[in-house]
């Protein structure tokens, strides 16, 4: 079985400040897991994705995240925050020897950014 | 960059009544879900799709569900007799692989509103 928790369902920034978004998971096996962004009447758009490979992973709009298996955490973070980057923010797992590649979401985290 | 594309936005229907959402998936894609997302619930998984048979389904997706490639282009999903609690904002995504290596591509979703 695999799940995700949000720790944050919002978080709010001033632009130009850091943002951390907090993810944890549990999963039977080795998991692979995703950031998913959807803006207002848009689809979900891929930030970033670790696939066992490089546990720092960088994506789009400079997010990156960190696999950390001991903490069963992947937490997003980005340096600067943008006001663009007001959204809501998906942690995503899915199983490595998943078949159906079935992907198991997080509650979401709406990020605001104050000017 | 291409798209997956979902037709209609949004879609009001009467309990009872039939309704078919409609998606394009990217072209050469061959693996194809769907998700839903009840109104502030977390997306769930509804069903994967692949070489013109179901690959793995939820305990939601259940006989008032079904699923269609009619043609080379369109990925449909059917609920034969709306409920009240069918009411959500439904993602089509595509991937070319089984999703890990390539990722998933969502559409902007429909939403559906039973009344």
């Amino acid at each position: 079985a695999q799940s995700v928790t949000q720790l944050d369902s919002h978080v709010s920034v001033s632009e130009g400040t850091p943002v951390l978004l907090r993810c944890n998971y549990s999963s039977s096996y080795s998991p692979s897991l995703f950031w998913y962004v959807q803006h207002p009447n848009k689809g979900l758009q891929l930030l970033l994705k670790y696939t066992s490979a490089a546990t720092l992973v960088k994506g789009i709009n400079g997010f990156e995240a960190e696999f950390k298996k001991s903490e069963t955490s992947f937490h997003l973070t980005k340096p600067s925050a943008h006001m663009s980057d007001a959204a809501e923010y998906f942690c995503v797992v899915t199983l490595s020897n998943n078949a159906g590649n079935m992907l198991t979401f997080g509650g979401g985290t709406r990020l605001m950014v104050k000017p | 960059e291409p798209e997956v594309t979902q037709t209609p936005s949004h879609q009001v229907t009467q309990m009872g009544q039939e309704v078919i959402l409609r998606c394009v998936p990217i072209s050469n894609h061959l693996y194809f879900y769907w998700y839903r997302q009840i109104l502030g619930q977390k997306v769930e998984f509804l069903v994967s799709f692949y070489n013109n048979e179901i690959s793995e389904k939820s305990e939601i997706f259940d006989d008032q569900f079904s699923v269609e490639r009619p043609d080379g282009s369109n990925f449909t999903l059917k609920i034969r007799s709306t409920k009240l609690e069918d009411s959500a904002m439904y993602f089509c995504a595509s991937s070319a692989g089984s999703g890990l290596l390539g990722g998933y591509t969502f559409g902007s979703g429909t939403r559906l509103t039973v009344v």
